[in-house]
């Protein structure tokens, strides 16, 4: 079992659509959790960080964290195409200072 | 701040020679991370270091493989000798203690032929 799972998509949603990405956890010392966008041929971009159980809003992005659960999503509200990307989810161990990621969920915003 | 410098950031090789890459991480960052990205295996952390000292370099998928961080400015990672299955896309990326997520340079694209 990979220690941070995530579906890989694509996930097609249509313009101005909430996007709901998933993530799960193995690692129930994990203290740091993050939301990373890529486009392609180009680099992760940390885009959300959440450290404690409930909601966190930034703009259009909503972090979701249930520790219980081991379980981490990315609400994106009014999806735009520009939102187009794989979203990965990263996860540091319990010393906070090594991130793992999920293999990443496609995400296909449609005009 | 110029952000975390990788260089080159194209490299093709043949089977068999030395590459290295090099990362500039952000000045005043103490941690710096080596992590290799294929469309199989995802992103895959190699090594990092805490204050120029390697802490876990578990990740690295054989002697082949090596990196140094000399200085807090300036760290590489050398395969060598390198296989076509070494062809990836290798990221740098630093942060300091206690930050929110770590920053990621712009790549390296290997190719092995």
């Amino acid at each position: 079992q990979k220690e941070v799972e995530q579906n890989s998509g694509p996930l097609s949603v249509p313009e101005g659509a909430i996007a709901s990405l998933n993530c799960t956890y193995s690692d129930r010392g994990s203290q740091s959790f993050f939301w990373y966008r890529q486009y392609s041929g180009k680099s992760p971009e940390l885009i959300m960080s959440i450290y404690s159980n409930g909601d966190k809003e930034d703009g259009r992005f909503t972090a979701q964290l249930n520790k219980a659960s081991q379980y981490v999503s990315l609400l994106i509200r009014d999806s735009q195409p520009s939102d187009s990307a794989t979203y990965l989810c990263a996860v540091t161990n319990n010393a906070g200072n090594m991130l793992t990621f999920g293999g990443g969920t496609r995400l296909m915003v449609k005009p | 701040d110029a952000g975390v410098i990788q260089s080159p950031r194209h490299e093709v090789t043949e089977m068999g020679q030395e590459v290295t890459l090099r990362c500039k991480p952000i000045s005043g960052h103490d941690y710096l991370f080596w992590y290799r990205q294929t469309m199989m295996r995802g992103l895959e952390l190699l090594i990092y270091f805490n204050n120029n000292v390697p802490i876990d370099d578990s990740g690295m998928p054989e002697d082949r493989f090596s990196a140094k961080m000399p200085n807090a400015s300036f760290s590489t990672l050398k395969i060598q000798p390198s296989e076509p299955r070494d062809s990836a896309v290798y990221f740098c990326a630093s942060g300091w203690t206690g930050s929110y997520g770590y920053t990621f340079g712009s790549g390296t694209r290997l190719t092995v032929v």
